[in-house]
Parts: structure tokens; C-alpha cells; sequence
């Protein structure tokens, strides 16, 4: 079975600020690890994915995120964050035979002016 | 392109009534698609995962005759909630994927259902 641990439930910051949402996953098979943002009463987008290949990867709106393979962790960084980016970040794990996709709990990133 | 939509985008219904929300893919064949619930202010959780003309897999603790899924193609897929009540408001998001080697799903916009 696999899981999803996102620490922070929320994360206030002012604007311009770097940002680091932090996920960590567990699972006994390989992974494949999403970041998908929400904003209010919308869908999920999704930000960035690690599927293969180089650990650290970059995603929309400015957003990366580097896999830890050892440390289990999939953190999400932003260097300058802005208001707009005020939202609800999920990062979310699943398996290579299409099937078990887990969401962790979420992270409310809040910018302040 | 991987568009996924959902119709209707919110519904209030009476207490009792049956709602079905549609979740269709709009450039792409989804030979799974999946379907959340999600309370406010918490996370997505998994109510079922349905293959193209077969049943649907149902989550532990979600009743399958409460909530009745139909994929009957390969762009289509419904959730009707039969005797809807007040606790079964919330907010419904519909994923689809293709078998291409790896399990990215596209998110729907989410029908956001009231009983009253």
C-alpha cells in the first residue's frame, strides 16, 4: 500500500518569498510522484510529475521539485512566490500498473501582500 | 489536449431526489477513469475506479448502490447518487487515463453537489 505525508497543512508567506512544501511517500513498489494545485471550488492542475530520468523537475508557473529517492520525499519549491499562487497543493503518488493513486492531505499555501 | 470534463459544474437537488454527473474525456480514449470525493477543506479520496464496459472497482465503505457509475464508452463515464441526502454533499471530481506505460490522470473541473 502506499501513502502520502504532507506536513504542513498550512504555509503562510509573503510575497516574493521562496516557498518548500514538503511530501514524503511511502510505497514498496516503484513510484510515480504528482504535484497538482487547486483553487477554490475548481478542479486539480497539475504543477509537475516525476516519472523517470533526472531527480529534480521543473513544472508550470515557476514551481520545481526534486526527487529524494533515499529520504523518500518529493518537495515542492517555488524561489519568489506571488499572490496568485495562493492555493491548495496536493502532491499525490501512484504506482506503474495504473492503479493505486493516493493524495496526501493537502497544504494551504497562503501569499501575503 | 487530455481535456477532461464534468457536467453539471454545481447541482442542488431536494433530499431523496438522484443526481448523475457526467465526466467525459474530450481528445483522448480513457480506458479507466476514476472518481473523488472531496470534503471542504480536506483531500481527494478515491470512491471507485471504472474500466471502459466493465463494473466499476468500488473503495472500502463507499456503497456501490448508492452511488452508481457507468462507463459505457471510451469517453464517458457517470455517477448518478441515488436518494441523495444531506451528507452526501460535497464536492466530485472525475480523472481519466489511457494505458500508455504510465498512470498520469486528467482531472475534471468537479461538479459540486448541495442536498438540501
Amino acid at each position: 500500500a502506499q501513502s502520502v505525508t504532507q506536513l504542513d497543512s498550512q504555509v503562510p508567506v509573503f510575497e516574493e518569498a521562496p516557498v518548500e512544501l514538503r511530501c514524503n511517500y511511502s510505497s514498496s513498489v516503484s513510484v510515480y510522484l504528482f504535484w497538482y494545485v487547486q483553487y477554490p471550488n475548481q478542479g486539480l492542475q497539475l504543477l509537475l510529475k516525476y516519472l523517470s530520468g533526472s531527480t529534480l523537475v521543473k513544472g508550470i508557473n515557476g514551481f520545481e521539485a526534486e526527487f529524494n529517492k533515499s529520504q523518500t520525499s518529493f518537495h515542492l519549491r517555488k524561489p519568489s512566490v506571488h499572490i496568485s499562487d495562493t492555493a491548495e497543493y496536493f502532491c499525490a503518488v501512484g504506482d506503474n500498473y495504473g492503479q493505486n493513486f493516493v493524495f496526501g492531505p493537502g497544504t494551504r499555501l497562503s501569499v501575503l501582500p | 489536449g487530455a481535456v477532461v470534463s464534468q457536467h453539471p459544474s454545481w447541482v442542488i437537488c431536494k433530499s431523496g431526489t438522484s443526481v448523475k454527473i457526467e465526466c467525459r474525456s474530450l481528445d483522448f480514449q480513457a480506458t479507466t477513469m476514476f472518481w473523488y470525493r472531496q470534503f471542504p477543506k480536506q483531500s481527494l479520496m478515491l470512491m471507485a475506479t471504472s474500466n471502459e464496459g466493465s463494473k466499476a472497482t468500488y473503495e472500502q465503505g463507499v456503497e456501490k448502490d448508492k452511488f452508481l457509475i457507468n462507463h459505457a464508452s471510451l469517453t464517458l463515464s457517470t455517477l448518478t447518487v441515488t436518494s441523495a441526502h444531506p451528507e452526501d454533499s460535497s464536492f466530485y471530481i472525475c480523472s481519466a487515463s489511457w494505458t500508455s506505460g504510465h498512470n498520469e490522470q486528467f482531472f475534471g473541473p468537479g461538479t459540486r453537489l448541495t442536498v438540501l
